[in-house]
């Protein structure tokens, strides 16, 4: 079945570094999903990537989606605190979406 | 106005028991789903109904039941509970189609002792 493999698993940085999480999958997707999970909260929609080497940007966030459809990142610039939160892609294919496992990201003041 | 709400928030019950959650989606929405987060975080998709009909049944075993009565609600109930039961449960809902994000419902925990 298709799988989206999404790397790393934990990332630690401190305030002010970037963090950036990527996203792989196995086959062509008709298009990338990012969501954010706050601590003890749920899944919260970002952004929806569809076209091939399609970027976009939400203030310190930039998500790309690569020329083949089976690839994406998102890059934050200069992490915050607010920033803490489990991140991940559901890539769609066939009328279904996978998730990946997600990127938990910690920032050390 | 909550625009996806699951019921309980938290639920703790005894291995063997059986238990249902609730979920309702005031967004007029015509896809509903129920997903599964365990202990590592891992979200894994357990069923999808549009508009009152199951359209994806993932590898769950039969204990778990879902029943749709409208297409603004997706009830899950779950058959003598196992510990492995214990994870977070999230309701989500979508217009359906390709092009448009999930809304989650703010999860209710299980705990299966």
């Amino acid at each position: 079945g298709q799988q989206v493999m999404q790397i790393p698993q934990y990332q630690h940085v401190q305030e002010g570094e970037d963090f950036t999480t990527y996203c792989n999958s196995s086959t062509t997707l008709s298009n990338i999903q990012w969501y954010k999970q706050r601590p003890g909260g749920h899944p919260v929609f970002l952004i929806q990537l569809v076209k091939s080497g399609e970027v976009k940007k939400q203030k310190r966030l930039t998500f790309q989606f690569g020329e083949a459809k089976k690839n994406s990142s998102l890059h934050i610039t200069a992490t915050q605190t607010t920033d803490v939160g489990t991140y991940f892609c559901a890539g769609r294919w066939g009328g279904k979406s996978t998730f990946g496992d997600g990127t938990t990201l910690t920032v050390k003041p | 106005d909550t625009a996806v709400s699951q019921t309980p928030k938290y639920l703790v019950t005894q291995m063997g028991n059986d238990k249902s959650i609730k979920c309702e989606q005031n967004l007029g929405h015509d896809t509903m789903y129920w997903y599964k987060q365990d202990s590592k975080k891992f979200l894994k998709i357990m069923f999808s109904y549009n508009n009152k009909e199951l359209i994806i049944n993932e590898t769950v075993p039969n204990r778990f039941s879902p029943k749709s009565p409208d297409k603004a609600h997706l009830n899950l109930h779950i058959n003598s509970l196992e510990l492995g039961d214990s994870a977070v449960y999230f309701c989500a809902s979508s217009p359906g189609g390709d092009n448009y994000g999930y809304t989650f419902g703010s999860g209710t925990r299980l705990t299966v002792v």
